[in-house]
Order: C-alpha cells, then sequence, then structure tokens
C-alpha cells in the first residue's frame, strides 16, 4: 500500500525558511515522480513543485520560483521541499503527491496518491 | 501559462440529482485532463484522468467527457458521500487546477 506521510511544517516568520519532507514507501520510490501541491486556508489547490525520477528535473510555480527547491533522496524515500524567503502567502497545507505512473512525461503525468498534509503557517 | 476555469463555483443538489461540472482550458490541452474530490480536512482524491478514464476503485456513477479545451465531469445520481469539492487540473504543459466547485446538499 502507498504511503505518504509529510513532516516539518510549523509556525515561521516573514523571511524565514522551513525544510518539508515527505517520507515514502509501498513502491519504488525512485522510479516516479513526486510533487508538492498546496492550499491556502479556505482557498483552492495549487501545484508548487514537481521532480521527475530519473535526470532530477524540475518544475516550479512562477509564485515560488527562486524560492523554493524539490529535492528527493532515494536512498530513504524521501522528498523534500526547502522553502526560502517565506512570505505570508505561502502560509497553507503542503501535501505531497506520487505520480501514477512510472517514469515521467510532460504532458501525460497525473498524481494519484496523496499525503495528509502538513501545514506552514508564516506569521509575526 | 494555461488558465482552467471551472463552473459553477457552487452547486446545490440533492441526493439522486444529476450533476455536471464543467470546466474550460485556456488553450487546447488534448485529453490531458484530471478530476479530483476534496473533503473537508483531507487531501484530494483522483477520479478521473485522461478526460474519461475512470480511477481504479471510483464509483462508476462518476463520468468525465471533453477534449481540447471544454470537458465536464458528471455524478449520474448523487449520493450523501458526494458532497465535496471538485477540481479538474491540466497536465498537459503543467499541474494547473481550476478554482474548484462545491458541491453542497440543496
Amino acid at each position: 500500500e502507498v504511503q505518504l506521510l509529510e513532516s516539518g511544517g510549523g509556525l515561521v516568520q516573514p523571511g524565514g525558511s522551513l525544510r518539508l519532507s515527505c517520507a515514502a514507501s509501498g513502491f519504488t520510490f525512485s522510479t516516479y515522480a513526486m510533487s508538492w501541491v498546496r492550499q491556502g486556508p479556505g482557498k483552492g489547490l495549487e501545484w508548487v513543485s514537481t521532480l521527475s525520477p530519473r535526470d532530477d528535473t524540475t518544475y516550479y510555480a512562477h509564485s515560488v520560483k527562486g524560492r523554493f527547491t524539490i529535492s528527493r533522496d532515494n536512498s530513504r524515500n524521501t522528498l523534500n521541499l526547502q522553502m526560502d524567503k517565506l512570505r505570508a502567502e505561502d502560509t497553507a497545507v503542503y501535501y505531497c503527491a506520487k505520480a501514477k505512473s512510472r517514469g515521467f512525461i510532460l504532458g501525460g503525468t497525473i498524481f494519484d496518491s496523496w499525503g495528509p498534509g502538513t501545514l506552514v503557517t508564516v506569521s509575526s | 501559462d494555461i488558465q482552467m476555469t471551472q463552473s459553477p463555483s457552487t452547486l446545490s443538489a440533492s441526493v439522486g440529482d444529476r450533476v455536471t461540472i464543467t470546466c474550460r482550458a485556456s488553450q487546447r490541452i488534448s485529453t490531458w485532463l484530471a478530476w479530483y474530490q476534496q473533503k473537508p480536512g483531507k487531501p484530494p482524491k483522483l477520479l478521473i484522468y485522461k478526460a474519461s478514464s475512470l480511477e481504479t476503485g471510483v464509483p462508476s456513477r462518476f463520468s468525465g467527457s471533453g477534449s481540447g479545451t471544454e470537458f465536464t465531469l458528471t455524478i449520474s445520481s448523487l449520493l450523501p458521500d458526494d458532497f465535496a469539492t471538485y477540481y479538474c487540473q491540466e497536465y498537459d504543459s503543467s499541474w494547473t487546477f481550476g478554482q474548484g466547485t462545491k458541491v453542497e446538499i440543496k
């Protein structure tokens, strides 16, 4: 059974940094693309970032590009999101999600399994 | 960037109703379109992918159609468990979500 569990959320001041992690199990982590998606309080879903499984190609939403860095540790089955220069508008529940199929194609990769999320609050 | 627009934003319906939600893409995305269901405090659940393919385990009362720029999600006969928020998502050039449609009890 696929399991994803996010951690690392919390309260941080504007301009600060936070590192989220997602522990994965139940599948061959190294062969699947992974993503982060967030949801602000009372708001809709917003895609944040995606990481391909092999060449580690990264993709970012315009709203986080240059501030957030997605990475993976295949030896530990862990997906990470380093968040720097945080802003109030980054306040959200952050979900990690696994691609439905092995490999990666831009234009054709959808995400079928999600963790329960971790809350990040950016406030002074 | 592709913009995804869902309508309506809120839909009031009764158990047993047939419900249709529309999603429009700002440019053609072939059939690279997914639908998710989300309940409060829970992560999204994939219902439909490639515009019309039913995810494993999803009841057959859910169906999707469309291609290019116009897509629909239909629930043939609404059950109490179906009251939730529904999102479309394109995955043609990125992974942009629509703003969501809340299906509430009439």
